[in-house]
């Protein structure tokens, strides 16, 4: 199975800050990766799939890069809707995997 | 509208059987691969399997195989998510979920509960 990893687990910021979420797979995977935001009680939404296609609907400020076996999503602004927790997710193999997840608090 | 619909919160106890569904709509059913999703009380996603309900080929991960069974039923385009005999470690929120490109649509999940 492909593992992925994400770092950190948990971080605190600040409404305004410029955040960054990396995911980093066991093997390459191409741009096969999807980034995913869940709220509490919520269902997980999508934002970004293929490593950097913003979701459609998805404000501009959410972003991901990466290719191969590194991967970033990145937050330009927080706003007080961000603090979630963000998944990243695998779809190059079966099985998928998710990362471990990186739960976003208020600094 | 595409829309997927789950079936309502389950409370079982150890032991017993449970198939779950999830209902498709709005779409070609038979053209969107379905995985299962689990999430354990407090805790992360976890990839279960998937189902190409055209032909029914069904892809476990190594952690669900054995444990569950996923099926289609295209007639209905139904999805499921079945256990033969739950245990209290399946207490978790399922959910299903299609996504191809740049579609990704979530079921609202089903609560499965098991306790003595």
């Amino acid at each position: 199975d492909i593992q992925m990893t994400q770092s950190p687990s948990a971080m605190s910021a600040s409404v305004g800050d410029r955040v960054t979420i990396t995911c980093r797979a066991s093997q390459g995977i191409s741009n096969y990766l999807a980034w995913f935001q869940q709220k509490p009680g919520k269902v997980p939404k999508r934002l970004i799939y293929a490593a950097s296609s913003l979701q459609s609907g998805v404000p501009s400020r959410f972003s991901g890069s990466g290719s191969g076996t590194e991967f970033s999503l990145t937050i330009s602004s927080l706003q007080p809707e961000d603090f979630a927790t963000y998944y990243c997710l695998q779809y190059n193999a079966y099985p998928y995997t998710f990362g471990q997840g990186t739960k976003l608090e208020i600094k | 509208e595409v829309q997927l619909v789950q079936s309502g919160e389950e409370v079982k106890k150890p032991g017993e059987s449970l198939k779950i569904s999830c209902k498709g709509s709005g779409y070609r059913f038979t053209s969107y691969w379905i995985a299962w999703v689990r999430q354990m009380p407090g805790k992360g996603l976890e990839w279960m399997g998937i189902i190409y309900p055209a032909d029914s080929d069904t892809r476990y991960s190594p952690s669900f195989q054995g444990q569950v069974t996923i099926s289609a039923d295209k007639s209905i385009s139904t999805a499921f998510l079945q256990w033969n005999s739950l245990k209290a470690s399946d207490t978790a929120i399922y959910y299903c979920a299609i996504s191809g490109g740049s579609t990704d649509y979530w079921g609202q999940g089903t609560l499965v509960t098991v306790s003595s």
